[in-house]
């Protein structure tokens, strides 16, 4: 069964650019998160979408959005790119179950510099 | 707010001791805690779980303990092998909410 896949897995934007990373999930899997993670802030949440509907958001700027397809592929967008955006974004999948007792699969990141 | 918090940023341990991670909460609603193992270059990796009606889970060398009146979480790793070596987050869950992570514990098993 293939894992969750995340594209890009690096990117270098400049300041006031928008960036679009893109996540598919384990197939079958309806839940999707979003994670940033910086060095020494361990892992804020982002948001978490379940069959195309936004359940759950983080403390994160509206410049922060995302959404999910009816395939459960997912997408966050970041707008007007800030210096401290650059971080690794971490998608996660899980099954209705799974979601219940908090257990994610997590893809590789995408590591985002904004210069 | 730091919901979850692990206070040591790292912890080195001689091969075959055993290392003990800690983490501790604030959030009383929270009803299932998770430990999370992070390689370079990788997503983090579920390790292990432990409900809050529980107070101890074990899964081969990895033990966790729940204290929910300290509002304390700790992993126990025995033996402690060079492959272990790994950040380790803890992470907490309310119901129908998200996963609350701590900052993480880089884990160094020196041969």
């Amino acid at each position: 069964k293939a894992g969750v896949t995340q594209t890009p897995r690096y990117l270098i934007k400049t300041r006031g650019q928008q960036v679009t990373l893109s996540c598919s999930p384990i197939s079958g899997h309806r839940s999707v998160s979003w994670y940033q993670q910086t060095p020494g802030q361990g892992l804020q949440f982002l948001f978490e979408y379940f069959s195309e509907t936004q359940r759950n958001k983080g403390n994160f700027p509206g410049r922060f959005s995302g959404r999910q397809f009816s395939n459960s592929r997912s997408e966050m967008n970041v707008s007007t790119l800030e210096l401290g955006d650059s971080a690794l974004y971490l998608c996660a999948s899980s099954s209705t179950a799974q979601r219940d007792t908090g257990e994610l699969f997590f893809g590789e990141g995408s590591r985002l510099t904004v210069l | 707010d730091q919901q979850v918090k692990q206070n040591s940023p790292s912890l080195s341990v001689q091969e075959g001791r055993i290392s003990i991670l800690n983490c501790d909460y604030t959030n009383s609603m929270f009803d299932y805690f998770l430990w999370y193992k992070k390689y370079p270059a990788e997503g983090p990796t579920f390790l292990i779980s432990i409900s809050s009606i529980k107070d101890k889970n074990e899964d081969g060398r990895f033990t966790v303990f729940l204290n929910k009146s300290a509002k304390h979480l700790s992993l126990h790793i025995v033996p402690s092998q060079p492959g272990d070596s790994a950040v380790y987050f803890c992470a907490a869950r309310a119901k129908a909410r998200q996963l609350t992570f701590g900052s993480g514990t880089q884990l160094t098993v020196l041969p």
